[in-house]
This record gives structure tokens, C-alpha cells and sequence, in this order.
């Protein structure tokens, strides 16, 4: 079992519909969680951290933490076809300087 | 503020050769981080410099590569020789202090034919 888990996609949604991306993680005592987002060819960008149970907003984005489930999730309102990327799950080791990606969700926002 | 900043973006070596890839990390950020993804994988960590010293350097595969933080300023990580298997995409992060948001770079595309 990968240590973080992440359909590879592609997810395809209309413009304007929610979009909503998936992560599971095997570490039971993880803390912290990260989505990235990462553009062809480009660097990950940061765009959601999360550390506690429940729902974090941020603009149009929504991070989803429930550690029971060991589950991570990120809703994207309103997508646009700008939001076409790999979004990538990234869980951060108790010592706080690993990160462990998935293997990211490719979304395509389509016009 | 300048962000994190690799050299060279891509790189294309034959099998035994050397590679250098050097990375500046955002000023006044401490925490220095490599990770790579290689083909159809998931991005993996390879180590972590706090200034010039190497924290944690368990996600090296072995000792081909070889990473330095001189000064504590910019790094550079040295595959002697390259094998095949070491192609992928090399990512340099940085951070002020540690489990806070990380800065990647655009990364280095290294081909080893």
C-alpha cells in the first residue's frame, strides 16, 4: 500500500462545477497536510495546508481533513479552466521536514 | 523576493558520466530540501540541510549522489557516476523554519541516455 494515495485522474469537470480531489494516507499519527498544485513543466505550488479535523477555506478553495478516516480532500468551487493542473497530496512526517507525495490527480477544467 | 532557483532546467548525460545541479534557495531560508520524481513515480524526498549541515539524508538512493550546502547559502547535488535509472525530475525546496510552507523550484529535467 502507497503511503498516500491519490487517484491519477484525469478528473474532467465543466467550468463552473465543483471539482473535488481525494487523498488517503497510511501514517495514522500524521499532523500536517498539504495540497500543491503543479502546472506542466512548472514548479509545485503551494495552495491549501490543513493540520486540524474539519473544513479549512481558502477563496474558492476547501481543504477536508478527517483523521479517523486518515483521509484528505480538496474542493475547488467556481473551476476554471486555469485550474487545469496535477494537484498533488503531501502528508509531513512528525519531524516536520519530509514531505510524502501521492502521485497527484490531473484535472481538467473544461470551457 | 526571488523564489527558488535550479540550474541547469535540463540536462542530457550519457550513462557514467558526472552531473552538478545546483540550487538557490529563497534568502534568509535555512531549511534547504531535495526531493525527485522519476518516471511514472511519485515525488520523492531525497535530503534535508538545515544551513550547511545535512539533517536528515535517508531518501539518497546510494552513494552515486552526493549533496553539499557550502556556507550554508546555495547547494549542489553531484551524480558520479549517472546511471540510467537516475533520470527524472529534481526539485529543490527551501523554508524558513521546519513542517512550514515549502518553495519548489522549477526543478531540473535530467536525461541519462
Amino acid at each position: 500500500q502507497k503511503e498516500v494515495e491519490q487517484n491519477s485522474g484525469p478528473l474532467s469537470v465543466p467550468e463552473g462545477a465543483i471539482a473535488s480531489l481525494n487523498c488517503t494516507y497510511s501514517d495514522r499519527v500524521s499532523q500536517s497536510f498539504f495540497w500543491y498544485r503543479q502546472y506542466s513543466g512548472k514548479s509545485p505550488e503551494l495552495i491549501m495546508s490543513i493540520y486540524s479535523n474539519g473544513d479549512k477555506e481558502d477563496g474558492r478553495f476547501t481543504a477536508q481533513l478527517n483523521k479517523a478516516s486518515q483521509y484528505v480532500s480538496l474542493l475547488i468551487r467556481d473551476s476554471q479552466p486555469s485550474d487545469s493542473a496535477t494537484y498533488l497530496c503531501a502528508v509531513m512526517n512528525n519531524a516536520g521536514n519530509m514531505l510524502t507525495f501521492g502521485g497527484g490527480t490531473r484535472l481538467m477544467v473544461k470551457p | 523576493e526571488a523564489g527558488v532557483t535550479q540550474f541547469p532546467s535540463h540536462s542530457v548525460i550519457e550513462k557514467g558520466q558526472t552531473v552538478t545541479l545546483r540550487c538557490d534557495p529563497i534568502s534568509g531560508h535555512d531549511n534547504l530540501y531535495w526531493y525527485r520524481r522519476v518516471m511514472g513515480k511519485e515525488i520523492k524526498f531525497l535530503l534535508h540541510f538545515v544551513k550547511e549541515s545535512k539533517q536528515d539524508e535517508s531518501g539518497m538512493p546510494n552513494n552515486r549522489f552526493l549533496a553539499e550546502r557550502t556556507g550554508g547559502t546555495y547547494s549542489t547535488l553531484k551524480v558520479q557516476p549517472a546511471e540510467l535509472e537516475d533520470s527524472g525530475v529534481y526539485f529543490c525546496a527551501s523554508s524558513r523554519e521546519l513542517n512550514e510552507k515549502l518553495f519548489f523550484g522549477s526543478g531540473t529535467q535530467l536525461s541519462v541516455l
